[in-house]
């Protein structure tokens, strides 16, 4: 079966460090990888994505994503945290393939704490 | 929140009531999904439609049920049927592309059961 693991429910940094959610996949064929974030009360909002091509992914807010096939991970990250990064983030992966349905299978979200 | 809305943001229901949460889309979108979201739990899919007057059950569709009448309109019914129906719902919308295609989410409706 296919799934997605977020292994931290939280994630504490200081401002001006490095932060990273992790997320590791579970799937059978090749995955199409996604992160979105959604602040308290609101719906969520897509931050990257991976297709194909360059394992580094950068997107929205300067957020950046790295795809690991051997490690089938996808771990999210951003040089210098800032206060307002603080939410949920939630990793997803849909399958390639004729007749995908475009379904997303979530990990279970890990809230990034950014201290001042 | 895009091209996507939902109402009402609140909703609150007696036991025994069918309530309906209204999901609209101007994006052009050809596919919609609802999804639940409870505490811990991450996203949970109910329901979804690839195109006009088709859907097709998710993985917690027990108790609720939908109908996709026209492209940018996507309603999900909370029937009594529903057990705990006490959660965030959201709904999205994407463009056809085999998975590729980033979910576009409204501002999801806060349903609790009184």
């Amino acid at each position: 079966a296919q799934s997605v693991a977020q292994p931290e429910d939280q994630v504490n940094v200081a401002e001006g460090n490095p932060l990273t959610v992790k997320c590791t996949y579970s799937v059978s064929g090749n995955p199409y990888l996604f992160w979105y974030v959604q602040y308290p009360n609101r719906g969520l909002q897509f931050l990257l994505k991976y297709i194909t091509g360059d394992n580094l992914v950068k997107g929205s807010y300067g957020f950046e994503a790295e795809f690991n096939k051997s490690q089938t991970s996808f771990h999210l990250k951003k040089p210098s945290a800032l206060v307002s990064d603080s939410a949920l983030y939630f990793c997803a992966v849909s399958l390639h393939g004729s007749g995908n349905t475009g379904k997303l299978i979530f990990g279970q979200g890990t809230t990034l704490q950014v201290k001042p | 929140d895009g091209g996507i809305t939902q109402s009402p943001k609140y909703l609150f229901r007696k036991e025994g009531q069918n309530v309906t949460l209204s999901c609209e889309q101007n994006l052009n979108h050809d596919a919609m999904y609802w999804y639940r979201q409870d505490p811990g739990q991450g996203l949970r899919l109910i329901y979804y439609s690839q195109i006009v007057n088709d859907f097709q059950k998710g993985d917690i569709a027990e108790g609720y049920s939908v109908s996709r009448e026209k492209k940018e309109s996507f309603p999900l019914t909370v029937t009594s049927a529903q057990k705990n129906p006490t959660a965030f719902y959201l709904c999205a919308s994407s463009a056809p592309g085999q998975g590729s295609n980033e979910q576009f989410f409204g501002p999801g409706t806060r349903l609790t059961v009184l």
